[in-house]
């Protein structure tokens, strides 16, 4: 089964608003990563989060992860049109930091 | 061009015959993947590979086949394809700078079985 599940899977806003994803997964983990999909392409990293780290920023992306909840969320700020598409949450484990097990996605529409 | 390249981009093939889709990477990465991404399941990891000549099996690996006799390639052979192997097939490379390190995707290979 997969590892990581994404919360919601599907959610719609206005452009300018903020858009929250959320992801949880069952083991423990090395590292945490958020990759972005448009449609009909393939994936692209947006972020990576150590275990040991609880919050990490990059441009309009804020991640946060709490190892004891085991979850993280995904925080787009001053969402744009250009921001549609799915998001993967995807964990490294102990085990095996580079095999990568994705969760199912959110996928997000920015509605102008 | 730098980066991986995944071929065929799309492919229709028939039941119970074999097919192989391609993956090459330009970055002498050691790591490579097989995904593959069905609606409702997300992305399932098929086979990776840690180097050349060293493979492991993933979440769903049953009717796949990999080799990896180079570095730079990592084939997905479907030996006998099913109608249930119909997806959206996702080729993956990451680097060796250590366990914190991001995959790089192709852009997808689209096979369906009839």
């Amino acid at each position: 089964s997969q590892q990581g599940e994404e919360d919601p899977q599907a959610l719609s806003i206005q452009e300018g608003e903020n858009a929250t994803m959320n992801c949880s997964y069952k083991t423990s983990i090395n590292n945490l990563q958020w990759y972005r999909q448009n449609s009909g392409r393939g994936l692209v990293h947006l972020i990576l989060i150590r275990s040991n780290e609880r919050e990490k920023h990059s441009g309009r992306l804020r991640v946060t992860l709490d190892t004891s909840k085991k979850s993280s969320s995904l925080l787009i700020t001053a969402s744009r049109a250009a921001d549609t598409a799915s998001y993967f949450c995807a964990t490294g484990t102990i085990q095996g930091a580079q095999k990568l097990v994705f969760g199912q996605g959110t996928r997000l529409t920015i509605n102008p | 061009d730098a980066g991986i390249t995944q071929s065929p981009r799309y492919k229709i093939t028939e039941t119970g015959r074999q097919v192989t889709l391609m993956c090459h990477q330009t970055w002498s990465h050691s790591y490579m993947f097989w995904y593959r991404q069905d609606l409702g399941h997300g992305l399932r990891l098929i086979y990776y590979s840690a180097a050349a000549d060293i493979t492991d099996k993933g979440e769903v690996p049953d009717g796949y086949v990999v080799s990896r006799s180079k570095t730079e390639n990592f084939p997905l052979t479907l030996e006998s394809a099913t109608r249930s192997q119909t997806s959206v097939y996702f080729c993956a490379s990451s680097g060796t700078g250590g366990p914190y390190t991001e995959a790089f995707f192709g852009q997808g290979t689209r096979l369906t079985v009839v």
